[in-house]
């Protein structure tokens, strides 16, 4: 059974820093492409990033570039977020899912929740 | 820059057909674009329900259909239950990243 496991969301001051973690199990990890979508509370859905099956490509949404930093450890079968300079629209549940066929995001974990107090 | 477009609420008596759509605010979307579609329900993490336009997720009733409808990536649900009473986001590939649409929050009455 395919399974993601987010943690590492919590309260952080406005200009703090972050990691998030995913951890994946019920598949082969290092075959897959991951992703970070997160979810402001009571908003829509919002992609973040993206990073390939072996770590060597990634990309972000606009609203992120330059702060966010998606990586991941397929020895560990673990994906990453740091986010760096928080602020308060960052607030919001941090969701990690997979792609299988091209641009499908066939499996989410539960989140994790961030909030940014100023 | 594109915004990805969504009925904000639709309502469908049980048992009815409702179709959601999902645009673009400048252009058409094609398959080139990779539609998807995903339902959430409170507190609960986005389920997939459809994906390359119109090929089912595992274990989707075949109540859910996806198509392209004119211009727009379009969700119809045939015999709408109680239980599909959630909010639905679709999504599209735009080669530099992915777009969610803001979402059409479904009301079954």
């Amino acid at each position: 059974e395919v399974q993601l496991v987010e943690s590492g969301g919590g309260l952080v001051q406005s200009g703090g820093s972050l990691r998030l973690s995913c951890a994946a199990s019920g598949f082969t990890f290092g075959s897959y492409w991951m992703h970070w979508v997160r979810q402001a509370p009571g908003k829509g859905l919002v992609w973040v990033s993206r990073i390939n099956s072996d770590g060597s490509s990634t990309i972000y949404a606009d609203s992120v570039r330059g702060r966010f930093t998606i990586s991941r450890d397929n020895a560990k079968n673990m994906l990453y977020l740091q986010i760096n300079s928080l602020r308060a629209d960052d607030s919001a549940v941090y969701y990690c899912a997979r792609t299988s066929t091209p641009a499908v995001f066939d499996y989410w974990g539960q989140g994790t929740l961030v909030t940014v107090s100023s | 820059q594109t915004v990805v477009t969504q009925e904000p609420s639709f309502s469908v008596s049980p048992g009815g057909t409702v179709t959601l759509t999902c645009g673009l605010t400048s252009g058409s979307v094609s398959t080139s674009y990779y539609p998807s579609w995903y339902q959430q329900t409170p507190g609960q993490a986005p389920r997939t329900l459809m994906y390359n336009t119109n090929t089912r997720s595992s274990g989707v009733p075949d109540r859910f259909s996806g198509s392209i409808l004119g211009n727009k990536a379009a969700l119809t649900v045939t015999g709408a239950q109680a239980d599909d009473e959630s909010d639905y986001y679709c999504a599209l590939y735009m080669g530099s990243g992915w777009v969610f649409g803001g979402g059409t929050k479904l009301t079954v009455l």
